[in-house]
């Protein structure tokens, strides 16, 4: 099976702009968490979306928001960038949703640099 | 709200030497703890998980314990080899994955 894509792979923004960024889990996965990853910080849970639903959402402001299709691919949005929202989004997907202890299975990240 | 706290940030061990990584959490309710190693400019990969009702699990150089009293579980890789240089995540579940901040583990030659 081929795993789970991100798209673009790098970004670079100016403040203020917004950006979408796209994810595509392994086939049959209907799953799809979001974590921003920064130097020090770790992986942080961004939203979790199961079958289009949003089942989950973390500790960011309204400027982060999410969508999934009924294809489960996945989709993240950040409006009014900042220069702290520079970092690394990874998504992953699973089987089954946040609360089964199914495995997460990692994209490669999209890159974002706000300058 | 939900936290783990991951240590050491960083470790750095002799080639063949033992490398213990310790995380503890604070959502009694979790019941999934996975690990993930993350090499430069990679995607993390799991590596290995536990669920909560085993207090251990090992699978070749690599194991993992889990003491739910203590809300703590921790990582072992004996006979370290330089290719297990990387960050090790750990991360714990009831509804959605909380990760440790990471140990960057250096295992020199």
């Amino acid at each position: 099976k081929a795993g789970v894509t991100q798209t673009p792979r790098y970004l670079i923004k100016t403040r203020g702009q917004q950006v979408t960024l796209s994810c595509s889990p392994i086939s049959g996965h209907r799953s799809v968490s979001w974590y921003q990853q920064t130097p020090g910080q770790g992986l942080q849970f961004l939203f979790e979306y199961f079958s289009e639903t949003q089942r989950n959402k973390g500790n960011f402001p309204g400027r982060f928001s999410g969508r999934q299709f009924s294809n489960s691919r996945s989709e993240m949005n950040v409006s009014t960038l900042e220069l702290g929202d520079s970092a690394l989004y990874l998504c992953a997907s699973s089987l089954m949703p946040g609360g089964q202890a199914d495995t997460q299975y990692f994209g490669p990240g999209t890159r974002l640099t706000v300058l | 709200g939900e936290n783990v706290e991951q240590h050491p940030s960083t470790l750095s061990v002799q080639e063949g030497d033992s490398a213990v990584i310790k995380c503890t959490y604070s959502d009694s309710a979790s019941n999934y703890f996975p690990w993930y190693k993350q090499e430069l400019g990679k995607r993390p990969q799991l590596i290995i998980d536990i669920r909560s009702n085993v207090g251990e699990k090992k699978d070749q150089r690599i194991a993992v314990t889990l003491n739910k009293t203590a809300k703590h579980f921790s990582l072992h890789i004996t006979e370290t080899q330089p290719e297990d240089s990387a960050v090790y995540f750990c991360a714990a579940s009831w509804d959605k994955l909380i990760f440790g901040t990471g140990t960057r583990l250096q295992v020199f030659p």
